[in-house]
């Protein structure tokens, strides 16, 4: 089985702010671990993945994830914050015995403020 | 681009309607989903298909069902509706799981509301 426990549901930050949404999952095997966008009144995005090899991934939009086996986390972040990055974002945690289903977090809402 | 389209954007039912939500996805994946999206729930799974005519109950699916004929296409079912059924519903369609593990792409979703 696994979980994905994503801290703090809403996130302020002002624009040209570091970014920072944390993701923490549990799981008895290795995980693929995965973060999507929701934009208002729209379905969700792949913002990046990680499967296997390097762990810092990089997604679209200039947002990067650093998975860390010891902490099981994978946080999300982003240098410098845009408004056009408030949204929903997502934390998704599959493993390779569960037939291709993901377990999503609660998710978290990015409000950058001007 | 893969794309994944559901019927409607917006509906609205009432009580005791059967409904039906459709979801469309143009790019030959296997696997189909869908998940209802309600604040502070995250997304739940509601049922899951892997192949056609194949079904797979996933967290939450008392009082739904669904149906896949063809691969294309999966459409959710709301036999009897009711007010606790108002909620965003959101498809979403993925490669069958192999060698890794492929990304959901997901439809604009359909916020229905019961009244």
């Amino acid at each position: 089985a696994q979980s994905v426990t994503q801290l703090g549901s809403h996130v302020s930050v002002s624009e040209g702010a570091l970014v920072l949404l944390r993701c923490n999952y549990s799981s008895s095997v290795p995980p693929y671990l995965f973060w999507y966008v929701q934009y208002p009144n729209q379905g969700l995005q792949l913002l990046l993945k990680y499967t296997t090899g390097a762990t810092l991934v990089k997604g679209i939009n200039g947002f990067e994830a650093e998975f860390k086996k010891s902490e099981t986390s994978f946080h999300l972040t982003k240098p410098s914050a845009h408004m056009s990055d408030a949204a929903e974002y997502f934390c998704a945690v599959s493993l390779n015995t569960n037939a291709g289903k993901s377990t999503f977090g609660d998710g978290t809402t990015l409000t950058v403020k001007p | 681009d893969v794309k994944v389209t559901q019927s409607s954007r917006y509906l609205v039912k009432r009580t005791g309607e059967k409904v039906f939500l459709e979801c469309v996805q143009d790019m030959d994946h296997e696997n189909m989903f869908w998940y209802r999206q309600d604040p502070g729930l995250g997304l739940r799974l509601i049922y899951f298909s892997y192949d056609v005519k194949m079904k797979e109950k996933g967290d939450i699916p008392e009082g739904y069902s669904v149906s896949r004929e063809k691969k294309e296409r999966f459409s959710l079912i709301l036999e009897s509706a009711s007010t606790n059924q108002t909620s965003m519903y959101l498809c979403a369609s993925s490669l069958m799981q192999a060698l890794g593990f492929y990304e959901q792409y997901f439809g604009p979703g359909t916020r229905l509301t019961v009244t």
